[in-house]
């Protein structure tokens, strides 16, 4: 059973265009919610979350979390081609040592 | 080093071989991790070192699989007798401990394509 669900699985875009990615999560001991862009092989961190309704912003891209539907999503604004990666969802619960990851969102952005 | 490093970058075996991948993590990152990538599927933990401590080994899908860590840094994944099945791409993630964020925020490396023929 799939901890941590994403969607879509894959979105396409023009640049300039805003997107919203979502991510469900079901677990026990909910501690954070984490997104991550993986372009080519290494994930990069983008984002933590762990309390509701505080949005976290980093230049176009933003995040919230809501811990009493379960979700987060990931906006990004103003899209551009570098944009283009696959968007991680990972959750991590109180007891375990690893992350959980979600399947993933690839978005590509045309010109 | 300035981040995670990895080695193979790629890796091309026949079934049955065994193959060792390396992981190099951010210097002063106590803890280690190895998660496995399937086409189109999530990251899945494999295992975790901290320290001294003894490993978390409960991601390891079969006792074909191993890994060790040398002296609290450098870490080896070892696949014995490798199946096709086992061809993903290999990523390695390094964390500081302490606070909540440090412990939580997963720095990777660029992970070990194993194609098993």
């Amino acid at each position: 059973e799939d901890k941590v669900v994403q969607s879509p699985l894959s979105l396409v875009v023009h640049e300039g265009d805003t997107v919203t990615l979502n991510c469900s999560y079901e677990v026990t001991n909910f501690r954070s919610l984490l997104w991550y862009k993986q372009e080519k092989k290494a994930p990069t961190f983008l984002f933590m979350l762990t309390s509701s309704g505080i949005e976290k912003k980093s230049g176009r891209l933003s995040s919230i979390l809501d811990k009493k539907e379960l979700f987060s999503i990931l906006n990004i604004t103003a899209t551009q081609t570098g944009d283009s990666a696959i968007y991680l969802c990972a959750v991590s619960e109180t007891g375990a040592n690893n992350l959980f990851f979600g399947t993933g969102t690839r978005l590509t952005v045309i010109p | 080093g300035a981040g995670v490093s990895q080695s193979p970058s790629n890796k091309v075996t026949e079934k049955g071989k065994d193959v060792e991948l390396r992981c190099d993590p951010i210097s002063g990152h106590t803890a280690l991790y190895w998660y496995r990538q399937s086409l189109g599927q999530g990251l899945e933990f494999l295992i975790y070192f901290q320290g001294n401590s003894a490993p978390d080994k409960s991601g390891l899908p079969s006792d074909r699989f191993s890994a060790e860590r040398t002296g609290g840094s450098v870490s080896t994944l070892t696949i014995q007798r490798t199946q096709q099945e086992d061809s993903a791409v290999y990523l390695c993630a390094s964390s500081l401990t302490g606070t909540r964020t440090r412990r939580e925020t997963q720095y990777f490396g660029p992970g070990t394509r194993l194609l098993v023929l």
